[in-house]
C-alpha cells in the first residue's frame, strides 16, 4: 500500500523568508503533483514532477523529484503573503491508471 | 471551455436518504475520478473510471456507485447516506496516454445529519 508523508504538517514563517514543505512516498512511482488548495476552494495544480531529477520553478516556488530516496521537496523563496494556502503532494503507483494518493497537506501561514 | 464541473454546490441530506453528486467534463478526457476531503487531511479515492463503460473502485468504495455511460459524465451515487459520509466531494479528470495534468472540479460540500 502506497503511503504519502508530508512535513511539516504547519508552517507558520515570516515573509521574506525560505523554506521547505517535504514529501516522502513509500512505493514506486512515475509521477508526482504539487498542488495548492486556499480555503473553501478546489485544488490547483502547481507542479508535475515525471523524472529523477526533475526540477521545476514558477515564481517563488520550486519543486524536485529524487525517485531513489522517493522524495519530492517544494522550496519556497523569499515567502509573501500570497502563498498562504494548503499545500499537498499527490503520487501515482508505477503501471496504475493515475489514481492519485496525496499526503495529508501542509497548512502554510505567511506572518507580515 | 468549463472545465470540470460539479453541482450541486451544498447539500444537506438526512441519514438514509440517497442523492446522486453530478460531475462533467467538456475536455474530452478520458480518466475521471472521485476524491473526498475530509478535515486535515489529503484527498482519499473513491472510484475511478479510464473510459467510457469502465469504473473501478478506489481506496473508499462502500457506500458509493458510479457509472461511466458517456465519456463527459461521471456522476456518483450515494446508496443511503450516512454521517460519516459527511465531506466535501471533489471530481478530476485527465487526458489518457502521456498527458499527466489532472483537472478538479469545485467541489460539493455535502452534509449528512
Amino acid at each position: 500500500e502506497l503511503k504519502v508523508e508530508q512535513n511539516p504538517l504547519f508552517l507558520s514563517m515570516q515573509e521574506g523568508k525560505n523554506y521547505t514543505i517535504y514529501c516522502n512516498y513509500s512505493t514506486t512511482s512515475d509521477r508526482l503533483y504539487w498542488y495548492r488548495q486556499d480555503p473553501g476552494k478546489s485544488l490547483e495544480s502547481l507542479f508535475v514532477l515525471l523524472s529523477n531529477g526533475a526540477v521545476k520553478q514558477e515564481g517563488r516556488l520550486m519543486a524536485s523529484l529524487d525517485t531513489k530516496a522517493r522524495l519530492s521537496t517544494l522550496h519556497i523563496t523569499a515567502a509573501v503573503h500570497d502563498l498562504s494556502a494548503t499545500y499537498f503532494c499527490a503520487v501515482v503507483v508505477s503501471g496504475s491508471a493515475r489514481q492519485l494518493t496525496f499526503g495529508s497537506g501542509t497548512q502554510l501561514t505567511v506572518l507580515p | 471551455n468549463a472545465g470540470v464541473t460539479q453541482t450541486p454546490k451544498f447539500q444537506v441530506l438526512k441519514t438514509g436518504q440517497s442523492m446522486t453528486l453530478q460531475c462533467a467534463q467538456d475536455m474530452n478526457h478520458e480518466y475521471m475520478s472521485w476524491y473526498r476531503q475530509d478535515p486535515g487531511m489529503g484527498l482519499r479515492l473513491i472510484h475511478y473510471s479510464v473510459g467510457a463503460g469502465i469504473t473501478d473502485q478506489g481506496e473508499v468504495p462502500n457506500g458509493y456507485n458510479v457509472s461511466r455511460s458517456t465519456t463527459e459524465d461521471f456522476p456518483l451515487r450515494l446508496l443511503s447516506a450516512a454521517p460519516s459520509q459527511t465531506s466535501v466531494y471533489f471530481c478530476a479528470s485527465s487526458y489518457g496516454g502521456g498527458k499527466d495534468e489532472q483537472f478538479f472540479g469545485p467541489g460539493t460540500r455535502l452534509t449528512v445529519l
